[in-house]
């Protein structure tokens, strides 16, 4: 299995917090996505990365920043939490943008929001 | 990306062969076809994915019909832990950064019977 690390792996919190999940690969895979998944939706990308310090939004992307600063490490940050965010939230990595190259997936934070 | 279409839930016994279905009908001559599947509280995994001829690997085949409206993928001697729900994608390629995602539908639940 890829080596894709998520943390945490469960947290809840309240209303108006800050989250930062955090996604570590020892891949060294230069692409990197943030994907949530609820009942009836599928999964859905927010963010994406193509490169150190490189991101993009997807198309669930509002209420979330991400950040990359090393080539292992993507993290999405919610600046202040609301119950619509509450999901389980999945990490994915790619060796190459072209479409031929699966993407594998973390095993999820699942996130709580009160 | 094209949409899929596959049932909701299928049942096997444990040693026989699993064929699920997938149509795409509308599907484009660019598009690879992507198999994942997603057992409970984890992250989807990779299985295969093809373009126009038959593949196999270590998990599973993968038959596309040769006009490419539809494929199956087959589990060749099903075992209990083989039950998920399976995804089939269709997908094409991104010669420049776009909004690189992959489009979850619902799946199939399979299940497999002791």
């Amino acid at each position: 299995d890829a080596g894709i690390t998520q943390s945490p792996r469960h947290k809840v919190t309240e209303t108006g917090t800050p989250v930062t999940l955090r996604c570590h690969q020892t891949e060294n895979h230069r692409y990197m996505y943030w994907y949530r998944q609820d009942p009836g939706h599928g999964l859905r990308l927010i963010h994406y990365s193509y490169g150190v310090k490189d991101t993009d939004k997807g198309e669930v992307s509002d209420g979330y920043s991400v950040s990359r600063s090393k080539t292992e490490d993507f993290l999405l940050t919610l600046e202040s939490a609301t119950s619509s965010q509450t999901s389980v939230y999945f990490c994915a990595i790619s060796d190459s943008f072209r479409a031929i190259q699966p993407q594998h997936f973390g095993d999820g934070t699942r996130l709580s929001i009160l | 990306d094209a949409k899929t279409t596959q049932p909701t839930s299928m049942d096997c016994a444990e040693g026989r062969a699993a064929n699920l279905p997938c149509n795409h009908s509308t599907i484009s001559g660019n598009e690879y076809v992507y198999w994942y599947r997603q057992i409970h509280s984890q992250g989807p995994q990779y299985i295969i994915h093809g373009l126009k001829n038959n593949e196999t690997n270590e998990m599973a085949s993968l038959i596309i019909t040769e006009d490419r409206k539809s494929s199956t993928l087959i589990l060749p001697h099903a075992t209990l832990r083989d039950t998920a729900v399976y995804y089939c994608i269709v997908r094409v390629p991104l010669s420049n950064f776009g909004n690189e995602k992959l489009t979850f539908g619902t799946g199939t639940r399979l299940t497999i019977i002791p």
